[in-house]
């Protein structure tokens, strides 16, 4: 166990729907980061959040939004879902720069 | 166009060789990870190196940072099934304003028993 929890494990969904990804930080982390894997691009980074605020913004398209929360958690929403949506998304915490901690991530289908 | 390019992609050997793979940008970077990523499972830190020119060893493992801080290798020494996994190099951008990393598609290596 990494010490961060992402939730659900596994997400299938139609397309056009709407998802949240939930995701809470190791503890004593303030930054959270996003994350989208697949086989072609690798890991690409989508957005930041720092203690409750945006820190930094990738990749993220306008269908996608996240916040942060005053207990720190995260959650990211991904909304109106095509077929290329469907990848492994990643949440990582960190304090400082001593590396980042990821969690198992969400496997989302749609279909 | 990737920043961090690694090689190779793909790697597959037999159990006790050794191997090295590589981390190139043409972009600075103020500090570069690896991690090991194992399927279904999300990336686990290895190592931060920080300074160029910097070596770094971990059991069998040995990773070595660039004088100008462009680029790292990993070499496995006498390498085992365990080893098996995907390797991902990450950089933090130099004179960057926050602690974003970038990573590196990956090299994909099976060690065979």
């Amino acid at each position: 166990d990494s010490g961060v929890t992402q939730t659900p494990k596994h997400l299938i969904t139609a397309t056009g729907q709407r998802v949240t990804l939930r995701c809470s930080p190791r503890s004593g982390d303030l930054s959270v980061y996003w994350y989208q894997q697949s086989l072609d691009q690798g890991l690409q980074f989508l957005i930041q959040y720092y203690n409750g605020e945006e820190r930094a913004k990738g990749n993220i398209l306008e269908r996608f939004s996240a916040q942060q929360f005053p207990d720190l958690h995260s959650e990211l929403n991904l909304s109106s879902l095509e077929l290329g949506d469907s990848a492994l998304y990643f949440c990582a915490s960190s304090v400082g720069t001593g590396g980042y901690t990821f969690g198992s991530g969400t496997r989302l289908t749609v279909v | 166009t990737q920043l961090l390019e690694q090689s190779p992609q793909f790697l597959s050997i037999q159990e006790g060789e050794n191997l090295t793979v590589y981390c190139n940008s043409s972009s600075v970077f103020s500090s570069l990870q690896w991690y090991r990523q194992e399927p279904g499972e999300g990336p686990v830190l290895l190592v931060t190196v920080v300074t160029g020119g910097e070596v770094k060893k971990l059991k069998r493992l040995t990773f070595q940072f660039g004088d100008a801080r462009k680029d790292s290798s990993l070499h496995i020494t006498a390498a085992q099934p365990g080893d098996t996994g995907l390797y991902l190099c990450a950089g933090v951008e130099s004179g960057g304003s926050n602690y974003k990393l970038t990573f590196g598609k990956g090299t994909l290596l099976t060690v065979n028993p």
